[in-house]
């Protein structure tokens, strides 16, 4: 069963940093396109990162320079670092498959993990 | 934020019809393919739709939708008490800013 799991979520004080993990099951992580997904309290989904299957990463405007998606592969583990965090970075962050079977819709996602930055 | 308009709630009894609009541009939804997906009350987001009007496995057939130019739309025939939930619109885009592109979601109430 293809299944992803994030973790690393916490409490953070405003300008700390924090990375999160997203462990894979059932498929191998270099093979696929993998992201992360943030929803702020009562918003809407925000497209945060793209790992692509040959390492070419990207990022939204608002995390550049900020945040960087990397993937271990001997770990089959995908992984988020986060620096200089704001209030705006509160969130459940959620790691998401684009298969190509689903022309790289997210097709699977974990349970989210919560970051709240505080001041 | 979002570049997908989508209105911000829809309703309906049992058995009826709703239907949500996606309204976005050139560089993403006219150039590329839509994607929806559904998101009860405190759960993870799940894929509904995609290629514009694909189904996956498990889905099902009372999700419908479809894309004309900019626009695209999802309805639910046969509303049920489970359908209540966000349901966003998607697409991937060739901004510089930020690749995949969220509507900016619908709530889905089942009187």
């Amino acid at each position: 069963e293809v299944q992803l799991v994030e973790s690393g979520g916490g409490l953070v004080q405003a300008g700390g940093s924090l990375r999160l993990s997203c462990t894979a099951s059932g498929f191998i992580v270099s093979t696929q396109q993998m992201n992360w997904v943030r929803q702020a309290p009562g918003k809407g989904l925000e497209w945060v990162s793209v790992h692509y299957t040959g390492g070419t990463t990207f990022y939204t405007d608002s995390v550049k320079g900020r945040f960087t998606i990397s993937r271990d592969n001997s770990k089959n583990t995908v992984y988020l670092q986060m620096t200089s965090l704001s209030a705006e970075d509160t969130a459940v962050y959620y790691c998401a498959l684009s298969p190509d079977y689903y022309y790289f819709a997210m097709g699977v996602w974990g349970q989210g993990t919560t970051v709240t930055v505080f001041s | 934020q979002s570049v997908l308009t989508q209105p911000p709630s829809t309703s309906g009894t049992p058995g009826q019809r709703v239907t949500i609009s996606c309204s976005g541009d050139s560089s993403n939804i006219g150039s590329t393919t839509v994607n929806w997906y559904q998101q009860l009350p405190g759960a993870a987001p799940k894929l509904i739709i995609y290629n514009n009007h694909l189904r996956p496995s498990g889905i099902p057939d009372r999700f419908s939708a479809s894309k004309s130019g900019a626009s695209a739309s999802l309805a639910i025939s046969g509303l049920q008490s489970e359908d209540a939930a966000d349901y966003y619109c998607a697409a991937w885009t060739d901004s510089l800013h930020a690749f995949y592109v969220f509507g900016t979601g619908t709530t889905v109430t089942v009187l």
